[in-house]
């Protein structure tokens, strides 16, 4: 069964401080990977896709890795802001670009909570 | 440019009561969709839509109906409102595919309570 699980599943932290969120799939076959970000009460809105060939990505303050290998993805925050309070969610999609949409799996999210 | 609207972004309910969740994007994307999201849980595809007349059903599409009659609209109708449809649901729209390497734009929701 295709499954996006995420860890933890929620977060608190010091402003300032860093932290990694995990991600891991059994999505068959892979096609890419995305993390999102949302905001309480609204969408998510996307920091990062990743694809097979791709290991790192940054986007600002935020760095994801994919290891396709053991299914595996991170997402590092680096010298957290308390706009950084969300949910970040990781979303993987398979069966290649002209796939279904039933072929997009949600993970249930990591809240995570900056404390200044 | 507004993106994707949703309406209305709470809305009560009792038991047995339809409804319409609106959805409206101008970025003329063909590509549109409708989620549900319960708490501690991932986004469930509703139903989908991949341009103006052609609609398709997704993982949970029980007790809910779409169309699709122009590029920029896809409602959602819930007929018969149960509890077990209290739920935050998303709409969203993509330009090129379905695959998320085209980028999902989300709307802000519609928090749903069925009493």
């Amino acid at each position: 069964k295709n499954q996006v699980e995420q860890s933890p599943q929620s977060l608190i932290i010091l402003e300032g401080k860093n932290c990694t969120l995990q991600c891991n799939y059994t999505v068959s076959p892979f096609s890419n990977l995305r993390w999102y970000k949302q905001d309480t009460g609204r969408g998510p809105v996307s920091l990062t896709i990743m694809t097979f060939s791709e290991n790192t990505k940054s986007n600002g303050r935020y760095t994801a890795t994919l290891d396709a290998d053991t299914k595996q993805s991170s997402l590092h925050i680096t010298a957290s802001q308390l706009s950084d309070s969300a949910s970040y969610i990781c979303v993987v999609s398979g069966g290649g670009p002209y796939s279904s949409a039933s072929k997009i799996i949600f993970g249930s999210g990591t809240r995570l909570s900056i404390r200044p | 440019n507004a993106g994707v609207t949703q309406t209305p972004k709470f809305r009560i309910l009792k038991i047995g009561q339809s409804m319409t969740l609106q959805c409206t994007q101008d970025m003329n994307h063909n590509y549109m969709y409708w989620y549900r999201q319960d708490p501690g849980m991932g986004l469930k595809l509703i139903y989908y839509s991949v341009g103006a007349g052609i609609t398709d059903k997704g993982e949970v599409p029980n007790g809910y109906n779409v169309s699709r009659s122009t590029t920029e609209d896809f409602p959602l109708r819930l007929e018969l409102a149960a509890p077990s449809q209290t739920s935050v649901y998303f709409c969203a729209s993509s330009r090129w595919g379905t695959d998320l390497n085209y980028g999902y734009t989300f709307g802000s929701g519609t928090r749903l309570t069925v009493v």
